[in-house]
């Protein structure tokens, strides 16, 4: 069975740090693996993307993630945090044979003035 | 593109009544995804369709909650009869792959 993992409920950082959010992973054949996002009462609106290739990702409002295979992991980065970053957060994962995303159960950004 | 509509965004209804969400797909994407979500158990998959035809249920939580897909461009999920741990955002997906998907805006369901 696979599974994401995403450790904590809430991070908070101050505007202008970097923003690490956790994500492990378990599959017995290799993962896709994405990032979501979620503003309050909107839907998930979706970051990034790994499915083959190159490790590092690069999504949307300045967002990437790396894939781990030896540490099972597809953190989600952001060197500079924004205010509008505050939102809630979903590491996702799939595999080819198989169309469900799994959700992690997600974690809540805050961003300090 | 439109993107994924949903509809209603917000339901309120009495307890035993019946309760029909709404979705349209984006136009082409051959896979439809239907999810839950409430703050105890997260994002849950209830059903998703392929071509139409329903692949995996196996999230349907009971037989009050059922999901059909006449034709590629629309889909609904009914419950009857609703009951108050029913109340949840409910979320229509749609993909092109199977695998990438994108989500509706929600119905916000509350059941009194």
């Amino acid at each position: 069975a696979q599974s994401v993992t995403q450790l904590g409920s809430h991070v908070s950082v101050s505007e202008g740090a970097l923003v690490l959010l956790r994500c492990n992973y378990s599959s017995s054949v290799p993962p896709y693996l994405f990032w979501y996002v979620q503003y309050p009462n909107q839907g998930l609106q979706l970051l990034l993307k790994y499915t083959t290739g190159a490790t590092l990702v690069k999504g949307i409002n300045g967002f990437e993630a790396e894939f781990k295979k030896s540490e099972t992991s597809f953190h989600l980065t952001k060197p500079s945090a924004h205010m509008s970053d505050a939102a809630e957060y979903f590491c996702a994962l799939s595999t080819g044979a198989n169309s469900k995303l799994t959700f992690g159960k997600g974690i809540t950004l805050s961003v300090r003035p | 593109d439109a993107g994924v509509i949903q509809s209603p965004r917000h339901e309120v209804t009495e307890m035993g009544q019946e309760v029909t969400l709404r979705c349209k797909p984006i136009s082409g994407h051959d896979y439809l995804f239907w999810y839950r979500q409430t703050m105890m158990r997260g994002l849950e998959l209830l059903i998703y369709f392929n071509n139409n035809v329903p692949i995996d249920d196996s999230g349907m939580p009971e037989d009050r909650f059922s999901a059909k897909m006449p034709n590629a461009s629309f889909s609904t999920l009914k419950i009857q009869p609703s009951e108050p741990r029913d109340s949840a955002v409910y979320f229509c997906a749609s993909s092109l792959t199977g695998h990438e998907a994108f989500f509706g805006q929600g119905t916000r369901l509350t059941v009194v």
